[in-house]
């Protein structure tokens, strides 16, 4: 089982549409959580980090379930600009240390 | 300017070559970092540093090594290139640790071992 797991999609949407992505992670010890934004043959830049109340900026709220093990990323009043893959990362502490990278999550918004 | 470039950006090699891949950062970080993105799976983290005197493996530092020049500069290098290290390579840097600090990438390379 991947450490962190998301749909890959691709989730095709109409522009002004909501659209919601989860991601699930397995080790209890994650730390911090975070979306990161990556466009097609771009390098990865973080969209947003996610607090254990959840937290919005604009038109994304990212929530937070420690319970059940999972993040997710509600994007809101789809944008053409929108279209990309979306990445969830994990820090795992307790010895470990490192940050997961889930595979990603491709959003295609059209007209 | 990019604030983290690397060279090349894209390298077609045959097997058993040495690539040596740079990264440059202008951002004044002191950790550094190397990741390889392969299709259907996430970053995996090569190597990283966090400082000129601190080198340290990653998940996967097999067949790789780096050289940490300077506060500024991060090496990778693939001494035997094989086909199965076809991939995107990334560099990143980050000023604080990862548990909190945002990871800077550059552009990547592109690299085919035939």
């Amino acid at each position: 089982r991947k450490e962190v797991e998301q749909d890959p999609g691709p989730f095709n949407v109409p522009e002004g549409a909501t659209v919601a992505f989860n991601c699930t992670y397995s080790n209890s010890a994650s730390q911090s959580f975070f979306w990161y934004r990556q466009d097609c043959r771009k390098e990865p830049k973080l969209l947003m980090s996610v607090y254990s109340s959840g937290n919005e900026d604009g038109r994304f709220t990212a929530q937070l379930n420690r319970a059940s093990q999972y993040i997710s990323l509600l994007i809101r009043d789809s944008k053409l600009s929108d279209s990309a893959t979306y990445l969830c990362v994990v820090f795992l502490s307790g010895g470990y240390n490192k940050l997961i990278f889930g595979a990603g999550t491709r959003l295609a918004v059209h007209p | 300017d990019a604030d983290v470039t690397q060279t090349p950006r894209n390298r077609i090699t045959k097997t058993g070559k040495r690539i040596m891949l740079e990264c440059s950062q202008t951002k004044g970080h002191d950790r550094m970092y190397w990741y390889r993105q392969d299709p259907g799976l996430g970053l995996r983290l090569i190597y990283y540093s966090f400082d000129v005197k601190d080198i340290n493996k990653g998940e996967i530092s097999d067949g790789y090594s780096v050289s940490r020049q300077a506060q500024a500069k991060f090496s990778l290098s693939l001494e035997s290139a094989i086909p199965n290290q076809t991939a995107l390579y990334f560099c990143a840097t980050s000023h604080g640790p990862p548990r909190t600090d945002t990871q800077y990438f550059g552009p990547g390379t592109r690299l085919t071992v035939l």
